[in-house]
């Protein structure tokens, strides 16, 4: 009875590919969300979806594109992967203000 | 700008109590959280604080606010091996998004 999963958990890929992420929440919650954690573990906000609707939008290339069919799913898509790409991308879902909740993180490699 | 800072590493031993402390600059956020996170695992939120309570107590969790100073703290008591991980402190910024520190590495040794 996962709240939030994602897949895949790793993803290793090359250079210049372009690469899915999928997320899905089954908390009936309203909003959803991509962070990206560096080497580092810094944690920072991409994007926000609201009831599908895009709320936030972080200084991210536009490689990045998320994409969310319904209320209960936020997928993003990378286009032509760079090294720098790579880190752990989380999904994460609140129903409005409330708290969130996390999937358990996709680890990115690009080579 | 929103801004969240904490120190970076902790080290005790166990049995001992376990204090990580966190500032941060919006002085608007209305609730301020504690997640967890254990080697390559995700977020487990830990407790969470509105911005009109000055302490909050959930078993060996103690958390203190002083919204003046924009200071926030997480007291882990006794704590044990298990509680190893990276704790990150979040301020809720604008348009519901987190905005996290750098996240403590707590070290527990026996």
């Amino acid at each position: 009875d996962t709240a939030v999963s994602q897949t895949p958990k790793y993803l290793v890929t090359q250079m210049g590919n372009d690469k899915s992420i999928k997320c899905e929440q089954n908390l009936g919650h309203d909003t959803m969300y991509w962070y990206k954690q560096d080497s580092k573990k810094f944690l920072k906000i991409m994007f926000s979806y609201n009831n599908k609707e895009l709320i936030i939008n972080e200084t991210v290339p536009n490689r990045f594109s998320p994409k969310s069919p319904d209320k209960a799913h936020l997928n993003l898509h990378i286009n032509s992967l760079e090294l720098g790409d790579s880190a752990v991308y989380f999904c994460a879902s609140s129903q409005a203000y409330n708290e969130q909740f996390f999937g358990p993180g996709t680890r990115l490699t690009v080579l | 700008g929103e801004d969240v800072e904490q120190s970076l590493f902790l080290s005790v031993r166990e049995g001992d109590s376990s204090v990580i402390n966190c500032t941060y600059t919006d002085s608007s956020s209305t609730y301020l959280y504690w997640y967890k996170q254990e080697p390559g695992a995700g977020l487990q939120l830990l407790t969470y604080i509105f911005s009109n309570m000055d302490m909050k107590q959930d078993q060996r969790l103690t958390v203190l606010l002083n919204k003046k100073d924009k200071h926030l703290s997480l007291r882990i008591a006794d704590t044990q091996t298990g509680d190893s991980a990276i704790y990150f402190c979040a301020e809720r910024g604008k348009k519901t998004a987190l905005i996290f520190g750098k996240g403590t590495t707590l070290s527990v040794s026996s």
